[in-house]
């Protein structure tokens, strides 16, 4: 069974940082592209980085450029989101998802709360 | 960035009715339009994707069509289970891939 895994989010400070993490499992994670993206609850998701299959190109929203890392480790099987200068409106729910060639996303994991708040 | 408008914003239907949401591209995205299904506290999940293409394991009475603007998602029978809200995404040439508002489908 595919199966994306998140955790390390939580409540951090304006101005603080956070790494996710997400483990993949039940499909050969070097083989697929992985983003991240967030959703406030309530609201549409919105994309915010994209890492391909062997970690050598990423991207990243405009909205996050300079402040987020995105990376993998394929023999661990895992990819990460390093969020630095942290913002109120970076709350959200961060997903880690699986691409496809057609630039869909066919595999979610189960989401990971971000509050940054006093 | 390439805008995504869904419409209507919320839509209620019956059981057994035919459903179709709309969504509108703000520049011409070819086929390169996916639709999600998420209900309450789940993460999205991918329904049709290069406009018209059934993921696998989801129902048939799902469809997609649409080209270039303006595409549709129609739910040919309306099942319990459907009650839902709707995305449409653009994964046109370069990031970001973009987001509708979302279509909030309740029961009437």
């Amino acid at each position: 069974e595919v199966q994306l895994v998140e955790s390390g989010g939580g409540l951090v400070q304006p101005g603080g940082s956070l790494r996710l993490s997400c483990e993949a499992s039940g499909f050969i994670f070097s083989n697929y592209w992985m983003h991240w993206v967030r959703q406030v609850p309530g609201k549409g998701p919105v994309w915010v980085s994209r890492i391909n299959s062997d970690g050598f190109s990423t991207k990243y929203a405009d909205s996050v450029k300079g402040r987020f890392t995105i990376s993998r480790d394929n023999a661990k099987n895992t990819l990460y989101l390093l969020m630095d200068s942290l913002r109120a409106d970076d709350t959200a729910v961060y997903y880690c998802a699986r691409g496809t060639v057609s630039g869909s996303v066919d595999c979610w994991g189960q989401g990971t709360l971000v509050t940054v708040s006093s | 960035d390439i805008q995504m408008t869904q419409s209507p914003s919320s839509l209620s239907a019956s059981v057994g009715d035919r459903v179709t949401i709309t969504c509108r591209a703000s520049q011409s995205i070819s086929t390169s339009l996916n639709w999600y299904q998420q209900k309450p506290g789940k993460a999205p999940n991918l329904l049709i994707y290069a406009a018209y293409s059934l993921q696998t394991g989801v129902p048939s009475r799902f469809s997609g069509s649409g080209s270039g603007t303006d595409f549709t998602l129609t739910i040919s029978s309306l099942q319990p289970e459907d009650f839902a809200t709707y995305y449409c995404q653009q994964s046109y040439a370069t990031l970001p891939y973009t987001f509708g508002q979302g279509t909030k489908l309740e029961i009437k």
